[in-house]
């Protein structure tokens, strides 16, 4: 079946520039992740929804950061500003279950570089 | 928060050889334990996890064991192959997800 999706696969901003990133989660998976990883690092949460709900949004760095699932599946993640600290690959992640300590389901990740 | 520790960055071992990668925590909340394996340029993936009610777990050539009074979890790869090359992560959960910083392992043919 179809696997959890991410659009674009690679952005280039300019410096100043906003960006959205978009995330197709697989059907019917409550949870759903954002995390950012820089080169060479492990993934870092930025925030968790559960359906459309916003649950816990404390790894995000600044609030140049906004991330919203208005329907309880896509969910879309918007960087105002963009600076070039910003330049990484975000993941999305995707769950079945309402408790987090289950497998998650990773998207291929937007690299997103910033000049 | 939680912090988790993981080494060594890299490993290079000979094909057939065992590896093992090692991983530390400091939250003792934390109870659940996964292990991706990311290749190049592609997506994490799930390869094993634990949970803290769980001493060691096994699938087929990989394993994972914890040791919650020491906080700290390894996995273990047995009999390598080349396509076992790639970065792995360990990860810890209390709340949320703490990654560790990634070992990059090459499997020599």
């Amino acid at each position: 079946g179809a696997g959890v999706s991410q659009s674009p696969r690679y952005k280039v901003a300019k410096r100043g520039q906003d960006v959205a990133l978009r995330c197709d989660p697989i059907s019917g998976h409550v949870s759903l992740f954002w995390y950012q990883q820089a080169l060479g690092q492990g993934p870092e949460f930025l925030t968790y929804f559960q359906n459309e709900a916003q649950l816990d949004k404390s790894g995000l760095p600044s609030d140049r950061f906004f991330a919203e699932r208005p329907e309880g599946s896509v969910s879309t993640l918007k960087i105002q500003r963009t600076q070039q600290e910003d330049s990484a690959v975000y993941l999305c992640a995707s769950s079945l279950a309402r408790d987090l300590s289950y497998e998650q389901y990773f998207g291929p990740g937007t690299r997103l570089t910033v000049t | 928060g939680e912090n988790v520790e993981q080494h060594p960055s890299t490993l290079s071992v000979q094909e057939g050889d065992s590896a093992v990668i090692k991983c530390t925590y400091s939250d003792s909340a934390s109870n659940y334990f996964p292990w991706y394996k990311q290749e190049l340029g592609k997506r994490p993936q799930l390869i094993i996890d634990i949970r803290s009610n769980v001493g060691e777990k096994k699938d087929q050539r990989i394993a994972v064991t914890l040791n919650k009074t020491a906080k700290h979890f390894s996995l273990h790869i047995t009999e390598t192959q080349p396509e076992d090359s790639a970065v792995y992560f360990c990860a810890a959960y209390p709340r949320r997800f703490y990654f560790g910083s990634g070992t990059k392992l090459n499997v020599k043919p």
